[in-house]
C-alpha cells in the first residue's frame, strides 16, 4: 500500500543533542513537508522541499535542517539550538502539478527533552 | 496570503445532536479548501476537500461541508454525532502561487459525550 512512513514513532532527546526523525513515502509526490504540533497551535510548517535537492524553509526553520537526496526521503534533524523541541512532528507529500490534490500525512513522531 | 479562522478551539456536543464546526478563509485566487480529522497521537486524515464546481461537499463517515463564498466560509457539518466522531478538525487552505503547501487553522477539538 502507498503511504508516507515516520520513525520512530517516539523519541526522546538529551539537551544538547541532535536527532534525525525519518520519513519515507512511496507515494511517488515530489513535494513533501514537515509541520510542528503543539497543543492549540495547529500545524506550523518547518521545511518544505518541492523537489529533490532542493528544500525552503517554512515559519519556524529555527534550530531544525533537513536534507532531500532522494524523491522519496525527507529527514528532520532537531538540533541542540532547538531550545523548545518538544512536540509532536508530522511529516506529509503533495502531489504537485494539480492543485485540488491533497496532502497525505504520516502517523507522526512525538519528539519529547528529557 | 491566505489564511484559515477556526471559530472554536472546543466543541462539545451531546451523541446524536447536530455537530458544527466552524471554518473561514481568507483568500484572494479561488481557494481550494481541505477539513482534515486527527484522532489521539495520530496523523492528519482526509475528510473532505473543495476545489471547484458543487459547493456542497461530501466527505468519509457521514460529514459534508458548504462552501459559501460570499461569507468565505466552509464550514463541517454532521446531522447526528457518533462517540467516535470524537477527534481534532483542521481546516486547510491551499497556498497559491506555485508553492503546494497547506495553510491550517488552530483546530477544533470535538467532544461528544452521551
Amino acid at each position: 500500500d502507498g503511504g508516507i512512513t515516520q520513525s520512530p514513532k517516539y523519541l526522546f532527546r538529551k539537551e544538547g543533542q541532535n536527532v534525525t526523525l525519518s520519513c519515507e513515502q512511496n507515494l511517488n509526490h515530489d513535494a513533501m513537508y514537515w509541520y510542528r504540533q503543539d497543543p492549540g497551535q495547529g500545524l506550523r510548517l518547518i521545511y518544505y522541499s518541492q523537489i529533490v535537492n532542493d528544500f525552503q524553509k517554512g515559519d519556524i526553520a529555527e534550530g531544525y535542517s533537513v536534507s532531500r537526496e532522494k524523491k522519496e526521503s525527507f529527514p528532520l534533524t532537531v538540533t541542540s539550538a532547538q531550545k523548545n523541541p518538544t512536540a509532536f512532528y508530522l511529516c506529509a507529500s503533495i502531489r504537485t502539478g494539480n492543485p485540488n490534490t491533497e496532502a497525505f500525512f504520516g502517523q507522526g513522531t512525538r519528539l519529547t527533552v528529557v | 496570503a491566505q489564511s484559515v479562522t477556526q471559530l472554536g478551539s472546543h466543541v462539545s456536543v451531546s451523541e446524536g445532536a447536530l455537530v458544527l464546526l466552524r471554518c473561514n478563509y481568507s483568500s484572494s485566487v479561488p481557494p481550494y479548501l481541505f477539513w482534515y480529522v486527527q484522532y489521539p497521537n495520530q496523523g492528519l486524515q482526509l475528510l473532505l476537500k473543495y476545489t471547484t464546481g458543487a459547493t456542497l461537499v461530501k466527505g468519509i463517515n457521514g460529514f459534508e461541508a458548504e462552501f459559501k463564498k460570499s461569507e468565505t466560509s466552509f464550514h463541517l457539518t454532521k446531522p447526528s454525532a457518533h462517540m467516535s466522531d470524537a477527534a481534532e478538525y483542521f481546516c486547510a487552505v491551499r497556498a497559491s502561487g506555485g508553492y503546494n503547501k497547506l495553510i491550517f487553522g488552530a483546530g477544533t477539538r470535538l467532544a461528544v459525550h452521551p
